[in-house]
């Protein structure tokens, strides 16, 4: 059952852009993930916003939730080469992590 | 730093083979997952375990069973592989389910033909 939906499936920027992606959900949350997984890898984490927060910061990372929407964003400020990446949003689940389908960031440099 | 330690990142299998990908963590941590990915469906959770010898059907687990004999250790076990299954394999653990962030191993890149 996927429960977070990434938006856009495909980004393509340049170097020194911003690069915005969002996830929708379904049910009430505790806490939303965000992962990201450069091509062939596992999934490394990036942040984790609780439900009572609404924008958390970590480096050039800027995630957003609004529980009323139920919707989260998350913004690289300042996007490198090495940025690129899939990017997930995830949500917990009876003592699991229910995974999007991810957004393919690339950017150019 | 947790570290998740997949057996192997690449495999090639037969059909009708019984395939083990195992999988250790070092954080002594009570919840492990398996998880397939495939390309337009994302991830999807095919078992969990939230304690030694217990094991939780995942949303897709037909084909595979598990084994948690020790807490460092799951095993993801293909009883007869098929080319169905030929997929990214992703092991997670983690200290509290989905409260906390998820630790992941590299992938095991599995092909059966």
């Amino acid at each position: 059952s996927q429960q977070g939906e990434e938006d856009p499936q495909a980004l393509s920027i340049q170097e020194g852009e911003n690069a915005t992606m969002n996830c929708s959900y379904k049910t009430s949350i505790n806490n939303l993930q965000w992962y990201r997984q450069n091509s062939g890898r596992g999934l490394v984490h990036l942040i984790l916003i609780r439900s009572n927060e609404r924008e958390k910061h970590s480096g050039r990372l800027r995630v957003t939730l609004d529980t009323s929407k139920k919707s989260s964003s998350l913004l690289i400020t300042a996007s490198r080469a090495a940025d690129t990446a899939s990017y997930f949003c995830a949500t917990p689940g009876y003592s699991t992590l229910t995974f999007g389908k991810g957004t393919m960031l690339l950017v150019s440099p | 730093d947790v570290k998740v330690t997949q057996s192997s990142r690449y495999l090639v299998k037969r059909t009708g083979e019984k395939v083990f990908l195992e999988c250790v963590q070092d954080m002594d941590h009570e919840n492990m997952f398996w998880y397939r990915q495939d390309p337009g469906l994302g991830l999807r959770l095919i078992y969990f375990s939230y304690d030694v010898k217990m094991k939780e059907k995942g949303d897709i687990p037909e084909g595979y069973s598990v084994s948690r004999e020790k807490k460092e250790r799951f095993s993801l076990i293909l009883e007869s592989a098929s080319t169905n299954q030929t997929s990214m394999y992703l092991c997670a653990s983690s200290p509290f389910g989905g409260l906390t962030e998820a630790f992941f191993g590299q992938g095991t890149r599995l092909t059966v033909v």
